[in-house]
């Protein structure tokens, strides 16, 4: 069960667009697609933000999305807002039937 | 509107145990398969265990396996963790979060969270 590989940190400028990895293995990220992200600004508790590896909750901006290919999710995030400046974590289903977590990407907007 | 909430966390010496709990309301409680999730001070988060909404199946992290144990009692829409033999690592915040599909098989995201409990493991 080890932790799925995220960069520690990204940044962008308001109004560009960032993209946020998440490798882990064929028995994770590569084997299905119940990858997830979730938004934690600090001190707050973690949100939802995309599921089923490109499914949007409802009330969640469609400035967010996500993709995959092979063992690797990303998240993109488009058109920066300030309020988006959060750490980020992907999440995804595993073949032991149990859940992995990324180490978290900190999202800066310059 | 689902509410989450957790309780029972404390200061506690390393080798004790504690009980965590998460109230739920605002949903069908026994048709949600049911999550805990820990993130240790200035960390990232970490699946810890999950229950299915019949409690017919369970699942932990290797981290605490054979060391706490998850439960529930549909009767009182709660939710349990019980942690045995605590270590310093166990310190975290402990959050249980919803699984996003009813009658799911555990893959459905943790779409409702509650605000957590602080478990601090210390002499």
């Amino acid at each position: 069960q080890s932790a799925l590989t995220q960069p520690a940190s990204v940044s962008g400028s308001p109004g560009q667009s960032i993209t946020i990895s998440c490798t882990g293995t064929s028995s994770d990220v590569g084997g299905y697609n119940y990858v997830s992200w979730y938004q934690q600004h600090p001190g707050k508790v973690p949100k939802l933000m995309i599921y089923n590896v490109v499914a949007r909750p409802s009330g969640v901006s469609n400035r967010f999305s996500g993709s995959k290919s092979g063992n690797t999710a990303s998240l993109t995030v488009s058109g920066l807002q300030a309020e988006d400046e959060a750490d980020y974590y992907c999440s995804s289903f595993t073949s032991s039937s149990t859940w992995v977590f990324g180490g978290g990407t900190k999202l800066t907007v310059l | 509107q689902v509410q989450l909430v957790e309780s029972g966390g404390g200061v506690v010496q390393p080798g004790r145990s504690l009980r965590l709990s998460c109230a739920a309301s605002g949903f069908t409680f026994n048709t949600y398969g049911m999550h805990w999730v820990r993130q240790a001070p200035g960390k990232g988060l970490e699946w810890v265990a999950l229950i299915w909404y019949d409690e017919n199946n369970k699942y932990s992290a290797d981290s605490v396996k054979g060391r706490f144990t998850i439960s529930r009692d549909n009767s009182k829409n709660t939710l349990y963790l019980q942690m045995n033999s605590l270590r310093a690592e166990d310190t975290a915040l402990y959050y249980c979060a919803r699984a996003g599909t009813p009658y799911g098989a555990g893959q459905s995201p943790f779409d409702f969270w509650g605000q957590g409990t602080l478990v601090t493991v210390s002499s």
